[in-house]
């Protein structure tokens, strides 16, 4: 069965620094992989996903994440954060591009000033 | 892209009532799919929604208690029966995407809460 870890369920990073974002899956094939992010009060919003091809995807507002087969990974990267960046960040999984999605627990990202 | 918009965007029911929430899509759209967010809790999907089929409900969810409808390509409901304060959360559409590389895009969500 397809499962999402995220390992860490609060980060806080100090504005400037850099930032990653665990994310570990479970699934028989390759997988389609999604980060979103969802801000307080706000709807769901991808950043980037993976389908195929190269293993590093860039994303909307500076991320990138890497999808790392013989780990099972697809970490959310970020080289340098943004006060607007706190919000929560959900890790996904899925079968297909139009399959269900399977998402993680979500980690909350603090920013400190 | 589609853009999804969602009535109503949040509400305040009395237990034992039901509740209708709409998700409609600018496009015509195959898949459509509801997933519920409980309070500090992620996504869940209830169930997958294809027009002119009966809506496929996950484990743990029932068509008494969540009945969906989908009358055409670009409009879905779901109901919220029999409420109690256990489903207070955030309920979502998605639908899929219309090309081969597209992603599910998500509607902004309908916040309950049931007294």
């Amino acid at each position: 069965a397809q499962s999402v870890t995220q390992p860490d369920i609060h980060i806080t990073v100090s504005e400037g620094a850099s930032l990653e974002l665990r994310c570990n899956y479970s699934y028989g094939a390759t997988p389609y992989l999604f980060w979103y992010v969802q801000s307080p009060g706000q709807g769901l919003q991808l950043l980037l996903k993976y389908f195929s091809g190269d293993t590093l995807v860039q994303g909307i507002k500076g991320f990138e994440a890497e999808f790392k087969r013989s780990q099972s990974s697809f970490n959310l990267r970020k080289p340098s954060v943004h006060w607007s960046d706190a919000a929560e960040y959900f890790c996904a999984v899925g079968a297909r591009r139009d399959d269900k999605i399977i998402f993680g627990k979500g980690t909350r990202l603090h920013i400190l000033p | 892209s589609a853009v999804i918009s969602q009535k109503p965007s949040r509400d305040i029911c009395q237990r034992g009532t039901s509740l209708t929430i709409q998700c409609q899509v600018d496009s015509q759209v195959t898949m459509m799919f509801w997933y519920r967010q409980q309070p500090g809790q992620s996504l869940t999907l209830i169930a997958t929604a294809n027009q002119g089929s009966e809506a496929t409900y996950e484990s743990g969810f029932v068509i008494d208690k969540f009945p969906i409808s989908r009358p055409n390509l670009t409009f879905s409901t779901l109901t919220v029966s029999n409420m109690s304060p256990e489903d207070s959360s955030i309920y979502l559409c998605s639908v899929d995407g219309t090309g081969p590389t597209d992603t599910q895009y998500f509607g902004p969500g309908t916040r309950l809460t049931v007294l």
